[in-house]
């Protein structure tokens, strides 16, 4: 069946600008996460969405970052005013709900600020 | 604090079984062992999990010892794509536990 499946797969962008990175979960999954993972590095978690719940924003490193999803299907990661740390592969994965449920992860969006 | 020891590397034959171990010596009850990978430009891929029983599905098979302090992951029949990044990681099986974090892992590179 079709994984989770994240757009775009690269972006180049100017400092100071908006991106917007968008993930399309396996379908049926409730729970969702981002994670950046820079070069070289291991991977850092962002935010987590189940269900209604509210998500748990922790890990989110700035107020430059938001990420909304619309009920069990699409999120959006948004990272205003890029700044030049904010290059990394940006991964989302999805699991059937959190707990002893295994993450599936996308190929990630590789961002780079130049 | 890792929680997981792997070799940093191993080589393998192709067409043969590749043995990845895993010591957690500290592993609680609670703990599952997971086993995810990370081809070059590719996110993680979840390989297999389990508990106490040995696992298998069609990716590997899990073995892990009666005192739970290692773990091997089995490849049967080793391919030119399955050069990865494995990682090894225990974690709770608990709603609260989500937060993947994989340590240094063992870079496997299968050679024809």
């Amino acid at each position: 069946g079709a994984g989770v499946s994240q757009s775009p797969s690269n972006k180049v962008t100017e400092k100071g600008k908006d991106v917007e990175l968008r993930c399309d979960p396996i379908s049926g999954h409730t729970a969702l996460y981002w994670y950046r993972q820079r070069l070289g590095q291991g991977l850092e978690f962002l935010i987590y969405f189940q269900g209604n719940s509210a998500p748990d924003k922790s890990g989110l490193p700035s107020d430059r970052f938001s990420a909304e999803r619309t009920g069990e299907s699409v999120s959006t990661l948004t990272i205003q005013r890029t700044q030049q740390e904010d290059s990394a592969v940006y991964l989302c994965a999805s699991s059937l709900e959190a707990g002893n449920q295994p993450q599936h992860f996308g190929d990630g969006t590789r961002l780079s600020i130049l | 604090d890792a929680k997981t020891t792997q070799p940093p590397s191993m080589d393998c034959a192709e067409g043969r079984a590749a043995n990845l171990p895993c010591n957690h010596s500290t592993i609680s009850g609670n703990e599952y062992v997971y086993w995810y990978r990370q081809i070059h430009s590719q996110g993680p891929q979840y390989i297999i999990h389990g508990l106490k029983n040995n696992e298998t599905n069609e990716m590997a098979s899990l073995i892990i010892t009666e005192d739970r302090k290692s773990s091997t992951l089995i490849l049967p029949h080793a391919t030119l794509r399955d050069t990865a990044v494995y990682y090894c990681i225990v974690r709770v099986a608990g709603l609260n536990d989500y937060k993947l974090s994989f340590g240094a892992g063992t870079t496997v590179t299968v050679r024809a």
